[in-house]
């Protein structure tokens, strides 16, 4: 089965702050993803890596920066937290190359409060 | 309009019935559709994955596609209270996924 683990389940962080999210999967995926989660909107791409350094920027990458110094190992990081970035904050994985369209599967998710 | 549209819900069936649940697309290049179903405070699983047209059928659940139509549908025969979550279409083509809002099911006993 595949594993995906995130640091937290619950994060409570001050406007301004520096917030790190952290994914992490055992089955050696080259492909990981971070998405956000908001009731009406569904889930959208915030940034997606293909492998080791290398990323993308997904559909809604302002305020968020992303680093991945190990394959198993997808960090997601708030530079300057805002309020607007409340939200369920999901990592995902997919087995296969670079932009395989195969199953993406999420890890439990991080929900993030922002005072 | 939105890449990846769904009855907008909530849906709410007896127990034993068939929940159906549609989902149309906007990308006509889009190659892989998957349904992921979500319970509350949890994150997406998936249930069925679809890539070719017609019917693809996994023990209650039957995904339905029509690439010509733009348009997937999930079945949910012989409900149950389990059920009862949001499912959540995804299209995809090439690496990127794109989400509905998801519908919302209530299976009443």
């Amino acid at each position: 089965d595949v594993k995906v683990t995130q640091s937290s389940r619950y994060l409570v962080k001050r406007t301004g702050e520096k917030v790190f999210l952290e994914c992490v999967q055992d089955m050696d995926h080259e492909n990981m993803f971070w998405y956000r989660q908001d009731p009406g909107l569904g889930l959208r791409l915030i940034y997606f890596s293909y492998d080791v350094k290398m990323k993308e920027k997904g559909d809604i990458p302002e305020g968020y920066s992303v680093s991945r110094e190990k394959k198993e190992r997808f960090s997601l990081i708030l530079e300057s937290a805002s309020t607007n970035q409340t939200s369920m904050y999901l990592c995902a994985t997919v087995l296969g190359g670079t932009r395989s369209t195969d199953t993406q599967y999420f890890g439990p998710g991080t929900r993030l409060t922002v005072l | 309009q939105k890449e990846v549209e769904q009855n907008s819900g909530p849906l709410s069936v007896p127990e034993g019935a068939i929940a159906s649940l549609n989902c149309t697309y906007s990308d006509r290049g889009s190659q892989s559709f998957f349904w992921y179903r979500q319970y509350s405070g949890k994150s997406p699983e998936l249930i069925m994955s679809i890539y070719s047209n017609g019917d693809k059928e996994d023990g209650r659940f039957t995904a339905q596609l029509n690439k010509a139509s733009q348009y997937v549908s999930l079945l949910i025969r012989d409900s149950q209270p389990s059920d009862s979550a949001t499912y959540l279409c995804a299209v995809s083509n090439d690496y990127k996924l794109s989400f509905g809002a998801g519908t919302t099911v209530t299976v009443r006993a």
